[in-house]
């Protein structure tokens, strides 16, 4: 099965400094998605970058996408103690919209 | 606009027990998933639903797990009997029909069997 494998795992970083956590997949996709999981909550999405879209950008996140290498990175600019979660790259599979995820990374972000 | 519900919030249960969750989607929204995240883990995809119909359920252990949406709205997720390696967050999320469409979650439920 089609699952996202983020990289690095886990990563500790000073307020305002940037974290950028990289994503790789197997197989062609139609878009790639990074989502948020606060300890104890439900994931909430932060961005969703189109196969024919090389960079996007939302309020201090930049996610980019290179197909030819199936890999993704997310940026988080000027990290704030509130960035401090787990971020998962997810991608649908072709066909049936399966939305698998990988394994996560674990970002704390120390006042 | 309302978002994904799920019943209960935690779940405490005796090995080879039954428990069952729920789920009620967005409202319009065709798709919805059930995953299961153990800690320190990603979501796994249980079960995936377009409308009231099976998309998806290879990784649904059948022999103790089984799920259902009736009327292609609510959702419920039931194990029976339940083992102690399913103590994990039991994800429910909807998706509006459409590949580059985002998924809502809702606040999962965490189970602990003991």
């Amino acid at each position: 099965s089609q699952q996202g494998e983020e990289d690095p795992q886990a990563l500790s970083i000073q307020e305002g400094e940037n974290a950028t956590m990289n994503c790789s997949y197997k197989t062609s996709i139609n878009n790639l998605q990074w989502y948020r999981q606060n300890s104890g909550r439900g994931l909430v999405h932060l961005i969703l970058i189109r196969s024919n879209e090389r960079e996007k950008h939302s309020g201090r996140l930049r996610v980019t996408l290179d197909t030819s290498k199936k890999s993704s990175s997310l940026l988080i600019t000027a990290s704030r103690a509130a960035d401090t979660a787990s971020y998962f790259c997810a991608t649908p599979l072709y066909g049936n919209n399966r939305l698998a995820f990988g394994k996560g990374n674990q970002v704390v972000v120390i006042p | 606009e309302a978002g994904v519900a799920q019943s209960p919030r935690y779940k405490i249960i005796e090995k080879r027990q039954s428990v069952a969750f729920w789920c009620n989607p967005i409202s319009g929204h065709a798709t919805l998933y059930w995953y299961q995240q153990i800690l320190g883990q990603g979501p796994k995809l249980l079960i995936q639903f377009q409308n009231n119909g099976v998309v998806d359920d290879s990784q649904l252990p059948k022999d103790r797990f089984s799920a259902e949406r009736l009327k292609g709205v609510d959702s419920t997720l039931k194990i029976q009997p339940a083992k102690l390696e399913d103590s994990a967050v039991y994800l429910c999320a909807s998706r509006r029909t459409g590949f580059n469409t985002e998924a809502f979650f809702g606040q999962g439920t965490r189970l602990t069997v003991v």
